[in-house]
């Protein structure tokens, strides 16, 4: 089967610009995160979509990010205006169902360089 | 609040010689506990799991971790490493008990095995 799809896969703008990135979950799953991946971090989940409900998105800097998953399928990231300190590698996952011990799959993730 | 640490950021072992990478928890509930694998310019896979049973819980090629609840720690080990292990490890943990799938990560470990 198909894994997560995301692009871009890199992305270089300028600070005080906006960015958006778009994932494609797995067919089927009903659940679709969005991590930060800041270098010499582990991931940190940003927002968590339940079919096209948010469940969580107590992590998201709401003043600049926003995430959308309309029709419960894809889902876009925007960040507007982005600041240096965004600079990171965003990965989209998706599970089936929303229940702990569901695998979360991971997307190849969008490299995000602010300069 | 939960946190995962990873002390060890990078491990340089020959080929063929053993390996552990180290992971300690913190958690005031139960816990399922996770190791993913991350090689260069891919996503994050799931290596194994440990959801309940068995406190030894091993992967398809050779990787095998322990969960110990007194030392709160899921140590990966793998008794012979290949070229091919090169990449970078990171620990998980799961609330079993909470409201959603979150998952949250350690800083991650590099493997470096060299020849």
């Amino acid at each position: 089967e198909a894994g997560v799809a995301q692009s871009p896969r890199y992305k270089i703008i300028e600070k005080r610009q906006s960015v958006a990135f778009w994932c494609n979950p797995i067919s089927g799953h009903a659940t679709l995160y969005w991590y930060q991946q800041i270098l010499g971090q582990g991931p940190k989940l940003l927002i968590q979509f339940q079919n096209n409900g948010v469940v969580d998105d107590s992590q998201l800097p709401k003043d600049r990010f926003s995430a959308e998953r309309l029709k419960g399928v894809d889902s876009t990231l925007k960040i507007q205006p982005a600041k240096l300190e965004d600079s990171a590698v965003y990965l989209c996952a998706s599970s089936l169902v929303d229940r702990r011990s569901s695998e979360q799959y991971f997307g190849p993730g969008t490299r995000l360089t602010v300069t | 609040a939960q946190s995962v640490t990873q002390l060890d950021s990078q491990v340089p072992v020959f080929e063929e010689a053993p390996v552990e990478l180290r992971c300690n928890y913190s958690s005031s509930v139960s816990v399922y506990l996770f190791w993913y694998v991350q090689y260069p310019n891919q996503g994050l896979q799931l290596l194994l799991k440990y959801l309940s049973g068995s406190t030894l819980v091993e992967s398809i090629n050779g990787f095998e971790a322990e969960f110990n609840k007194s030392q709160t720690s899921f140590h990966l080990r793998k008794p012979s490493v290949h070229i091919s292990d090169t990449a970078e490890y990171f620990c998980a943990v799961s609330d079993n008990g909470g409201a959603t799938n979150k998952l949250i990560f350690g800083t991650g470990t590099l493997l470096a095995v060299q020849p």
